[in-house]
């Protein structure tokens, strides 16, 4: 069992260009989201999904885009990326029921130069 | 609005001591829960506990023990007789009921804790 992949483990980009950060999940949680993680600041929402169709933004949005066509895969746009878009990007995945939890996938280690 | 602190950046015990990570949050839900992750350095976030705010019981697993004391708005987590394993980041977070798959956590800003041999 997978669990939650993401790909690529790690990524350099040149301010301006675009990219796509993929996560599938393979549990068939209904629940998918993303996070980035940056020193001193702990993990913050950037966006999530309820099930396929739907996606809603979180904490700190902009600059990125979500798309959820199937239950497995959410994948999270770049559309111009930012020095400060540098990051490590977390993807999570969770079902509804008495042992929900978040599972979370190894990461993106981003570098925005 | 949601809110976790973690005040301890960082932590440096040697090994066998007893070390105690604060979490202090605030929240206007009358339910909510509250987790721990383990974050090594290898990166991955491992989740140690999940607490609703109706169970104020402390919990021990092995090693590891859980506060929660709704009165001062803290979930804290103690490790006894620490190892060098126990080396990692910890974060508390929070999120609201559950019917959202917990997708919505609030992370503290996470403690470093380095144990030593």
């Amino acid at each position: 069992n997978a669990g939650v992949t993401q790909t690529p483990k790690f990524q350099v980009l040149k301010t301006g260009q675009s990219m796509t950060l993929q996560c599938a999940q393979d549990m068939n949680h209904e629940y998918m989201s993303w996070y980035r993680q940056d020193p001193g600041m702990g993990l913050r929402l950037i966006h999530y999904s309820v099930g396929a169709g739907i996606t809603d933004q979180g904490e700190v949005p902009n600059g990125y885009n979500v798309s959820r066509s199937t239950t497995e895969d959410f994948p999270l746009r770049l559309l111009s990326a930012a020095p400060s878009q540098t990051s490590v990007y977390f993807c999570a995945s969770s079902s509804v029921g008495t042992n929900e939890k978040l599972f979370f996938g190894s990461g993106t280690q981003l570098s925005v130069l | 609005a949601q809110k976790v602190t973690q005040a301890q950046t960082e932590i440096s015990v040697v090994e066998k001591e007893d070390v105690t990570l604060d979490c202090v949050y605030e929240t206007r839900d009358t339910t909510y829960y509250l987790f721990w992750y383990k974050q090594p350095p290898s990166g991955e976030l491992v989740f140690l506990i999940r607490r609703n705010s109706f169970d104020e019981q402390n919990e021990i697993s092995g090693r590891y023990s859980w506060n929660f004391q709704k009165s001062t708005s803290s979930f804290n987590f103690t490790i006894t007789a620490s190892q060098v394993v126990d080396s990692a980041v910890y974060f508390c977070a929070l999120s609201e009921a559950p019917g959202t798959g917990f997708q919505k956590l609030v992370f503290g800003t996470g403690t470093r804790l380095l144990v030593s041999p």
